[in-house]
């Protein structure tokens, strides 16, 4: 079946640190691969997405690489800040009309 | 423009009652999608709309649980006989619907469900 790995937290992080998520995946075909993310008090919202193997999706400073071989979406920013406080979820989806699976969610804390 | 909408945004319900939530979709998007999810874990995903069809309910947890979208725009998710289990955030989500792997879902605030 379909599945999602990720790194546990929370993860606590002075501001201007690097930040890594880790992501792995288990799918058949060829899945799209998204990171959503969930800050405090608001909706899950996508934050990028990589359709292919190499491909690389960006948004905010943040980027993940979608990796076939090692099956992994890891997500990275060079230089977080406090607003980036929030849940990220990795998620896939197999399928054309859009069932996605998520991680169990990794909860970020950046302080000052 | 307006978003993914959903009520209640909180519920409290005692075991056994009955509760249905409302999710309103972006207006002009063809799928719906429900997931649940439990305090500390990720959505898992409950069941899937295309306009009014129900086309895939795989993930409703037990007969208890039932969707509908009979105009193809607002969508009721309704629990019969809630049991604590049940506790949860239900979230709806929405998306244009033309079949391709990398389209977005917009994601509704949820409604927190509380079964005592």
């Amino acid at each position: 079946g379909n599945s999602v790995t990720q790194m546990e937290g929370p993860v606590t992080l002075s501001e201007e640190a690097f930040l890594t998520i880790n992501c792995t995946y288990t799918a058949t075909g060829y899945p799209s691969l998204f990171w959503y993310v969930q800050y405090p008090g608001e909706g899950l919202q996508l934050l990028l997405k990589a359709t292919k193997a190499d491909d690389k999706g960006s948004n905010k400073g943040f980027e993940a690489t979608y990796r076939k071989e090692t099956t992994s979406f890891h997500l990275e920013k060079g230089s977080v800040q406090v607003s980036d406080s929030a849940v990220y979820f990795c998620a896939l989806n197999p399928l054309g009309y859009g069932k996605l699976t998520f991680g169990q969610g990794t909860i970020l804390t950046v302080h000052p | 423009g307006a978003g993914v909408s959903q009520s209640p945004r909180y519920k409290v319900a005692k075991r056994g009652q009955d509760v249905a939530l409302r999710c309103d979709p972006i207006s002009g998007h063809v799928s719906l999608f429900w997931y649940q999810q439990a305090l500390g874990q990720g959505p898992e995903f409950l069941t899937y709309f295309q306009n009014e069809a129900q086309l895939d309910k795989s993930g409703l947890p037990s007969d208890r649980f039932f969707a509908e979208r009979p105009e193809g725009s607002v969508s009721t998710l309704k629990i019969q006989r809630t049991q604590q289990e049940d506790s949860a955030v239900y979230l709806c989500a929405s998306s244009l619907g033309r079949g391709r792997l990398e389209e977005t879902q917009y994601f509704g605030p949820g409604t927190r469900l509380l079964v005592l």
